[in-house]
């Protein structure tokens, strides 16, 4: 149980497009999605709390109009990167957060990560 | 901010026990978690622990609690190659339990 999927798993894209990521919890309803991104060899860094049907909560220094997210079902929430640009090029992992009585209750199971090249 | 620190590196031989530190700043953690990742992949988790416990132990996994000293360990116990991985710290920080993320120990095992 507590699998969580994000799609696609790489993309490759045109500086200045948008890219478009779906993290899924497949098994167990998620209220609340956390979006990281990881750069090669460090560690994670949270960019925003997702709740669902309320907007996302940013950390200090992630811009919001560039990165969008929404948080439509209990089961999917969508990253959107805004006018990519080679600097965006990152790992991008979501992880989900289930309703309490599982184990380690707010336990966040991550999903496989998406790796993004802007061009 | 918070401040997680771990080691970078730690170089054991199949079999060896392997012990991973990690210390932290902020002390009003309810929950403490160990992730592990292997080389492209998203993080899995492997154990965590309860703040009003010093020690919890899961088949080889052993993760002790110094809450006075904010020092957390996982220990994993006749390690294999497949165990070879990066390890994460994380303790998870008020009422939505984010977790901030130590730098990582990278874990080579040699056979």
């Amino acid at each position: 149980g507590a699998v969580v999927s994000q799609h696609p798993s790489w993309v490759i894209c045109k500086s200045g497009t948008s890219v478009k990521i779906e993290c899924r919890s497949l098994d167990f309803q998620a209220t609340t999605m956390f979006w990281y991104r990881q750069f090669p060899k460090q560690s994670l860094m949270l960019m925003a709390t997702s709740n669902e049907g309320s907007k996302a909560t940013y950390e200090q220094g992630v811009e919001k109009d560039k990165f969008l997210i929404n948080h439509a079902s209990l089961t999917l929430s969508t990253l959107t990167v805004t006018s990519a640009h080679p600097e965006d090029s990152s790992f991008y992992i979501c992880s989900a957060v289930g309703a309490s009585g599982r184990a380690g209750t707010d336990t966040q199971y991550f999903g496989p990560g998406t790796r993004l090249t802007v061009l | 901010g918070e401040d997680v620190e771990q080691s970078l590196f730690l170089s054991v031989r199949e079999g060896d026990s392997s012990v991973i530190n990690c210390t932290y700043t902020d002390s009003s953690s309810t929950y403490l978690y160990w992730y592990k990742q292997e080389p492209g992949a998203g993080l899995q988790l492997l154990t965590y622990i309860f703040s009003n416990m010093d020690m919890k132990q899961d088949q080889r996994l052993t993760v002790l609690l110094n809450k006075k000293d904010k020092h957390l360990s996982l220990r994993i116990a006749d390690t294999q190659t497949g165990d070879s991985a990066i390890y994460f710290c994380a303790p998870g920080r008020g009422a939505t339990n984010k977790l901030i993320f130590g730098t990582g120990t990278l874990l080579a095992v040699q056979p």
